[in-house]
Parts: C-alpha cells; sequence; structure tokens
C-alpha cells in the first residue's frame, strides 16, 4: 500500500509570507494527526483528525496556525503570516484506528528566513 | 503530560558494534512505537511494541510496560544506523516523543 504522502518535502520562504503543506494518508485511514519538530526540541503533537472532524487541536501553537481535511482525506496545514520560529520539519500520519500503530510521512522541512 | 526520557542522548559507534538504547516513561501507556529519523529527516517507524518483545532483523525492542520502560537493540550496526531514534508512548490520543538518541555509526 502507498504510504502517508506529504508535499512539498521541502519549502523555503521570507518571513510574513504564507504557506501550505499538504498530507495525503494512506487510504482507509480516518486518523490523521499533524506533528513538528521545531530545532532542537523535540517531536511534538498539534491536531488530529478523525476523518473530516477535528478531534483534538490543543497542540496547534496559535492561530496563524490552520488546518483542515475537507472530506476526510487529504489534509492541509496553512501557516499565515508565517514567522521565524515556526522553521522546523512538519509530520503528518495516519492510522486506521486510534490504538493501531502510526504511519508517518517523510515530513515538510519548512524554513522560514 | 507524560514525562519521555531516552538515554543516551549520543552514541558514537564503530560499525559492527551492538548497542541499546533506552526509553523511561512515567506513565501507563496503551501504545509505544521506536522511530529512526534519517539524516534526509524521513521519521521511520521501526517498532510498535507496546508490551513485549519484538525482532526485525538486526533490530529488536522490548517494552516493559508494568516497569515503564522500553529497550531497542541494534545489533551489528552500519553507517546507514546512523540518525536520531525516537520512543514516542501515547497514554491517550496523542503521542509523546523523547528528545531522541542521536546515533552516529563511523565505518
Amino acid at each position: 500500500e502507498a504510504g502517508v504522502t506529504q508535499f512539498p518535502s521541502h519549502s523555503v520562504i521570507e518571513k510574513g509570507q504564507t504557506v501550505t503543506l499538504r498530507c495525503d494518508p494512506i487510504s482507509g485511514h480516518d486518523n490523521l494527526y499533524w506533528y513538528r519538530r521545531v530545532m532542537g526540541k523535540e517531536i511534538k503533537f498539534l491536531l488530529h483528525f478523525v476523518k473530516e472532524s477535528k478531534q483534538d487541536e490543543s497542540g496547534m501553537p496559535n492561530n496563524r496556525f490552520l488546518a483542515e481535511r475537507t472530506g476526510g482525506t487529504y489534509s492541509t496545514l496553512k501557516v499565515q503570516p508565517a514567522e521565524l520560529e515556526d522553521s522546523g520539519v512538519y509530520f503528518c500520519a495516519s492510522s486506521q484506528k486510534i490504538n493501531y500503530g502510526y504511519t508517518f510521512g517523510s515530513g515538510t522541512r519548512l524554513t522560514v528566513v | 503530560g507524560i514525562q519521555v526520557e531516552q538515554s543516551p542522548p549520543d552514541l558514537i559507534l564503530q560499525e559492527g558494534a551492538n548497542s541499546t538504547l533506552r526509553c523511561n516513561f512515567s506513565d501507563s501507556v496503551n501504545n509505544l512505537q521506536w522511530f529512526h529519523q534519517n539524516p534526509w529527516g524521513q521519521l521511520i517507524n521501526l517498532f510498535y511494541i507496546p508490551s513485549g518483545t519484538k525482532q526485525n532483523g538486526r533490530l529488536s525492542a522490548t517494552t516493559v510496560a508494568t516497569e515503564r520502560y522500553s529497550l531497542l537493540y541494534i545489533s551489528s550496526s552500519q553507517t546507514t544506523d546512523s540518525g536520531v531514534y525516537f520512543c514516542a508512548v501515547r497514554p491517550g490520543n496523542q503521542f509523546y516523543f523523547g528528545t531522541g538518541t542521536s546515533l552516529t555509526v563511523i565505518p
């Protein structure tokens, strides 16, 4: 089966610009998660979708971040406007059911200059 | 939230050597996974191991849930094993990651 796909793999933008990251989960996986690792720190949870609904968005850092999952398939994570501290690697993961193992995507490395 | 500690933080091995990475966690969990982040940043799932022992080639993992720790064994290390190894636990909905063990295998 195809894995979790994320794109772009790398994005370099200027402070104040907008960037949209995309994640395509494994087909049939209702649960989709976003995580990120900012420089030198641990990987942290951002939010969790069950199908198209946000189950938990307690990890979203502020209102510059907007995640959507229209139709319960792929998801987008928009950062607007981007700040320098948003630089890091953004990971998406999916699972068939909540207590099953996750499969992570390759991540999107975001660099804000 | 739950605390996840990994040791050692850094490890340098000669190719062919064996190593053990440890993950301690502060509370009961129903899910634990080990991941390898390779030098290209990709996060690769190694084991889904909430309890017991699993083996996959040169890698094996053991989780003793009642004592709140997990071990990852790497045998006959290769340069391609280099990268950061993360343990992640899930007491509920979200994963909590450790800060990782950075492994460098030198030829």
